[in-house]
């Protein structure tokens, strides 16, 4: 079946503009996270969804990002007033997170979005 | 604060060297530890482990835990140029999730 994808593929754009960057993730799959990965560093945790209970939004390093997931599947996370240092690759995971709370299942990378803020 | 660490950050090597990647943690409430692959954009799982001294094997990558020590490694035995990639290592941690370490650049020359 069809894996994670997220949209667009790059995107480049002008300081102070906002962006929304898109993720579909595997159909079924409940739990559905965002990372960004700036260039030369590893995985940042961002935001992550689960079902239908309130996001774990620990991870949003300011009050410009925020992220909403609709209907369950796909979601879309949004950076209003972009800033240089916002530039990096976008990556969304899903995973089915069915039994235990504490149980761990595999996530699916999407291919990721490069953001450039010039 | 969770933390994971991975080292070398940057290694290379000749086509047929062995290499030993390392991770290490301090986290909460431990239950796993995860190892990916990432070539260009998105990482590809690797392995899971959750016991220590229990290698985990897939064709010439192996990697194993100690949780006594709080770490563990990733093996790759006569690596290809096809192994050139970036090795991440994550541990699941309660409300955040996930903690990913800073990863290990792996470049295998011919």
């Amino acid at each position: 079946g069809a894996g994670v994808s997220q949209s667009p593929s790059n995107k480049v754009t002008e300081k102070g503009k906002d962006v929304e960057l898109r993720c579909d993730p595997i159909s079924g799959h409940t739990a559905l996270y965002w990372y960004r990965q700036s260039l030369g560093q590893g995985l940042e945790f961002l935001i992550y969804f689960q079902g239908n209970s309130a996001p774990d939004k620990s991870g949003l390093p300011s009050d410009r990002f925020s992220a909403e997931r609709t209907g369950g599947s796909v979601s879309t996370l949004t950076i209003q007033r972009t800033q240089q240092e916002d530039s990096a690759v976008y990556l969304c995971a899903s995973s089915f997170r069915g039994g235990r709370p504490s149980s761990y299942n595999e996530q699916f990378f999407g291919p990721g979005t490069r953001l450039t803020v010039l | 604060e969770d933390k994971v660490v991975q080292s070398p950050l940057s290694l290379v090597v000749h086509e047929g060297d062995t290499v030993t990647l390392n991770c290490s943690y301090e986290v909460t409430n431990f239950r796993s530890l995860l190892w990916y692959k990432q070539e260009k954009k998105a990482p590809t799982f690797l392995f899971m482990l959750t016991s220590s001294g229990i290698e985990k094997k897939s064709g010439r990558l192996s990697s194993i835990l100690d949780k006594k020590e709080l770490f563990s490694i990733l093996n790759i035995t006569a690596t290809q140029t096809g192994d050139s990639a970036i090795y991440l290592c994550a541990v699941p941690v309660y409300g955040q999730n996930f903690v990913f370490g800073p990863g290990t650049r792996l470049s295998v020359l011919p």
